[in-house]
């Protein structure tokens, strides 16, 4: 079973913040946080991962909480093309479990 | 286009045949990943290499489902006797030891059993 829980659903006007939450209370210490998200009919994508750091990259940032039972993905400025099912997941070495993710529509 | 190629990208078959599917990953990554996607769900984990080693494998993984990676490169996923329920995305992932936390995915196999 999937060790994180994502809201199925949220909607994002164009060009403001995404934050998508994610919480994955049972996580272990090796475990890192990844985010992936899957754009209809196509592979996901990898976004970014963490440890315990927050972390930021080309295309998003990662908030983890310090006891690092959840975290947040922040996409600054959300376009059309961002809408997508976004993955959190938790693990180690890419071996990668997949929930159900967080459908996410951005509106114009 | 230097990502990873999954070869069939759609494969129509009548259920007891036999299918098999190619990944070639990107061509310094080591590592190669197999999950099965169906409709609404995400990705499932089924097998992982590590060259030409095969090192984890899911209980999803049946007995009628193989997986080879004869000479560290490309990789064939094999189903025989395929059943209805196979029916699915397949899709390939690759990763680097010095960047193992970073998959890149395929654009996948359709199979469906008729």
């Amino acid at each position: 079973d999937a060790k994180t829980t994502q809201p199925p659903s949220m909607d994002c006007a164009e060009g403001r913040a995404a934050n998508l939450p994610c919480n994955h209370s049972t996580i272990s210490g090796n475990e890192y946080v990844y985010w992936y998200r899957q754009i209809h009919s196509q592979g996901p994508q990898y976004i970014i991962h963490g440890l315990k750091n927050n972390e930021t990259n080309e295309m998003a940032s990662l908030i983890i909480t310090e006891d690092r039972k959840s975290s947040t993905l922040i996409l600054p400025h959300a376009t059309l093309r961002d809408t997508a099912v976004y993955y959190c997941i938790v693990g180690s070495w890419g071996k990668l479990q997949f929930g159900a993710g967080t459908q996410v529509v951005v509106t114009p | 286009d230097t990502g990873v190629s999954q070869d069939p990208r759609h494969k129509i078959t009548k259920r007891g045949q036999n299918v098999t599917f190619r990944c070639d990953p990107i061509s310094e990554h080591n590592r190669l990943y197999w999950y099965r996607q169906t409709l609404g769900q995400g990705p499932e984990f089924l097998t992982y290499f590590q060259n030409e080693a095969q090192l984890e494998k899911s209980r999803l993984l049946s007995d009628r489902f193989s997986a080879e990676r004869p000479k560290g490169s490309f990789s064939t996923l094999e189903i025989q006797r395929t059943e209805q329920g196979d029916s699915a995305m397949y899709l390939c992932a690759s990763s680097s030891s010095f960047r193992v936390n970073e998959a890149f995915f395929g654009q996948g196999t359709r199979l469906t059993v008729v």
